[in-house]
């Protein structure tokens, strides 16, 4: 089956600990996002990477840090430095032109990460 | 990028039909319109996408009139697992990377 995971589903961290948020994808897209959705309010674009070994920072970057060693990974790390990181996070990923006008953003089931 | 203005809720019984319109003025010539649902906890589901016209795939229909200032989600006879978040968003795919902004969505109700 094709699609993309992530885990864990639920996250417990204490405040001041970095965590690291996992996303795989078997889909051969070249493009990974992540976002950050808080109750009740749409998805924030944290940081996007549209090819290996290359990403850039989305509106909310600040407190987060992104790696892209392979196209299959786009691992997130929140770190001490983000001040309210308790939220639900989403990945997602999308082909690249030449492939279908039609294809677009698929999403991961999400992590929720909660700070203690 | 273009914004998107949606309803922030609609409510609507089983059976019926609903049609969900976003405003998004300020369309550029390259953007497309595409629509996603989301249920609680999960991530967003692609449900249909188009540039002008009509489209009409086997889950809704997407109206776009001529000047694309605005779009309409069809959703036909709707059934209470229809009860969702529905995003409207306007980007340029043309190039493939697509720095989609999602608003706060339409929260739509279906009761029996």
């Amino acid at each position: 089956d094709g699609g993309i995971t992530q885990s864990p589903k639920y996250l417990f961290r204490k405040e001041g600990q970095n965590v690291t948020l996992s996303c795989e994808q078997n889909l051969n897209h070249d493009a990974m996002y992540w976002y950050r959705q808080d109750p009740g309010q749409g998805l924030r674009l944290i940081y996007y990477s549209q090819i290996v070994n290359d990403f850039q920072k989305g509106d909310i970057a600040e407190g987060y840090s992104v790696s892209r060693e392979k196209k299959e990974s786009f691992p997130l790390t929140v770190t001490s430095a983000q001040k309210n990181p308790t939220a639900f996070y989403l990945c997602a990923s999308s082909s690249l032109p030449g492939l279908l006008v039609t294809d677009t953003q698929y999403f991961g089931p999400g992590t929720r990460l909660t700070v203690l | 990028l273009a914004k998107t203005t949606q309803p922030i809720s609609m409510d609507s019984y089983e059976g019926q039909e609903v049609n969900i319109t976003c405003s998004h003025n300020n369309i550029a010539t390259n953007d497309y319109i595409t629509w996603y649902q989301q249920f609680p906890s999960q991530g967003p589901r692609f449900i249909i996408q188009g540039y002008k016209t009509k489209v009409t795939n086997e889950v809704a229909s997407l109206f776009i009139p001529a000047d694309r200032k605005s779009s309409t989600l069809s959703l036909p006879r709707v059934s209470l697992s229809d009860t969702a978040v529905y995003y409207c968003l306007v980007g340029d795919i043309g190039t493939g990377f697509q720095k989609l902004v999602f608003g706060t969505g339409t929260r739509l109700l279906v009761s029996p």
